[in-house]
């Protein structure tokens, strides 16, 4: 099994619709999640932190479900311009764990 | 927010060259930093950590003589790629650690190095 996994995708949503995706983690001792975003071509940007009560940044809530192990990111509202893959990270015993990205595309 | 700068952005070299790339956090110290590669529609994949004066720890699978790493001081981290092959062309993307705890600091990414070999 893999340390962090996700859905590859891709995921085509409609502008406007809420579009949700998770990304599990085997590792029970991991201490930090983030979302980054990643444009084609281009180098990834943290998106946001994950805190264990989720929290929440505009249209984008991020949520973690430790007894599952999985966290997720949630879209509301979507935008052409949120088009590009999510990467989840999980950092544990000083090592930081990308899962393979989830690619979304937002049709006009 | 903090700036990690890489150099070069593109790079064309003819096969058994040398590469090297550059990974500069340029407004603070980073003790720590990543080098990942990634190919076409694939996600990153971590290649070595870099630690400011120790060597580096590579990741399994990874050869050491041939991606060379050197973390001479806290603001610069060099990749060599040795004797590059076609098939070491690639997206290579450095990261630097901010804080330096690895389990709860902010990770920033160099622009990253697109390397062609002929």
């Amino acid at each position: 099994r893999k340390e962090v996994e996700q859905d590859p995708g891709p995921f085509n949503v409609p502008e406007g619709a809420t579009v949700a995706f998770n990304c599990t983690y085997s590792n029970s001792a991991s201490q930090s999640f983030f979302w980054y975003r990643q444009d084609c071509r281009k180098e990834p940007k943290l998106l946001m932190s994950v805190y264990s009560s989720g929290n929440e940044d505009g249209r984008f809530t991020a949520q973690l479900n430790r007894a599952s192990q999985y966290i997720s990111l949630l879209i509301r509202d979507s935008k052409l311009s949120d088009s590009a893959t999510y990467l989840c990270v999980v950092t544990g015993n000083e090592k930081l764990t990308f899962g393979t990205g989830t690619r979304l595309t937002i049709i006009p | 927010g903090a700036v990690v700068s890489q150099h070069p952005s593109w790079v064309i070299c003819k096969s058994g060259t040398s590469v090297k790339i550059e990974c500069r956090s340029l407004d603070f110290q980073a003790t720590t930093m990543f080098w990942y590669r990634q190919f076409p529609k694939q996600s990153l994949m971590l290649m070595a950590t870099s630690n400011e004066g120790s060597k580096a720890t590579y990741e399994q699978g990874v050869e050491k003589d041939k991606f060379l790493i050197n973390h001479a001081s806290l603001t610069l981290s060099t990749l060599t790629v040795t004797s590059a092959h076609p098939e070491d062309s690639s997206f290579y993307i450095c990261s630097a650690l901010h804080e330096g705890d690895p389990n709860t600091g902010e990770l920033f990414f160099g622009e990253g190095s697109r390397l062609t070999v002929l």
